[in-house]
């Protein structure tokens, strides 16, 4: 168990709505990141928080958008949902910001649209 | 193109063999991580290396800089090592996220 926590673990819906994904970091954790992997692409970095401020971007979709709200945890929201959102969605969290600290892993969110 | 590349993609031996996994990147890098990705889907990270050598347990993993190559190695591999071993590299440009490549599939026979 390596303290991260992401809920729900299983999300089908269809396409066109919008779902939000949670994540709480590990206690101490101050960085979040969030990633998307799906069976053709592997892991992509979507994007990062640090202490409630957005550090760093990746590859996210303008349809995507997510924030870490003062008690560090995070929500990844997704709108107006295609079917190769069909994924999983990781969140990790680290104790610094850079590239050099290790990141803890949630079990992961499997999103399905339909 | 991925730019970090992984070799093999699939690798298959039997219990008790030395395994070697591979990771090129192809310009400089602050840091190369190595995870474990378990059946069920979860994501260990197993070592974070800037330079030299790592160790812990059956599990070792050395990186060249110069080469900008890295090396995951298992020893004595048992069937419960089976899973993704995936490399990840932090640049040294831009900002701090982490660049994954496609994973190595480890099955172990017993």
């Amino acid at each position: 168990d390596s303290g991260v926590t992401q809920t729900p673990k299983h999300l089908i819906t269809a396409t066109g709505q919008r779902v939000t994904l949670r994540c709480s970091p590990r206690s101490g954790d101050l960085s979040v990141y969030w990633y998307q992997q799906s069976l053709d692409q592997g892991l992509q970095f979507l994007i990062q928080y640090y202490n409630g401020e957005e550090r760093a971007k990746g590859n996210i979709l303008e349809r995507f958008s997510a924030q870490q709200f003062p008690d560090l945890h995070s929500e990844l929201n997704l709108s107006s949902l295609e079917l190769g959102d069909s994924a999983l969605y990781f969140c990790a969290s680290s104790v610094g910001s850079t590239r050099g600290d290790t990141q803890y892993f949630g079990p992961g969110t499997r999103l399905t649209v339909l | 193109k991925n730019e970090v590349e992984q070799s093999p993609q699939n690798l298959t031996a039997q219990e008790g063999e030395f395994i070697t996994i591979n990771c090129s990147y192809s310009v400089g890098i602050s840091a190369l991580h190595w995870l474990q990705q378990h059946p069920g889907g979860g994501i260990v990270s197993l070592f974070m290396l800037s330079s030299g050598k790592k160790k812990h347990g059956r599990l070792i993993a050395t990186i060249n800089i110069q080469e900008k190559h890295s090396s995951l190695h298992i020893t004595a591999s048992h069937p419960r090592d089976s899973a993704v071993y995936i490399c990840a590299v932090g640049y040294n440009f831009g900002n701090e996220k982490l660049t994954f490549g496609t994973g190595t599939r480890l099955t172990i026979i017993p």
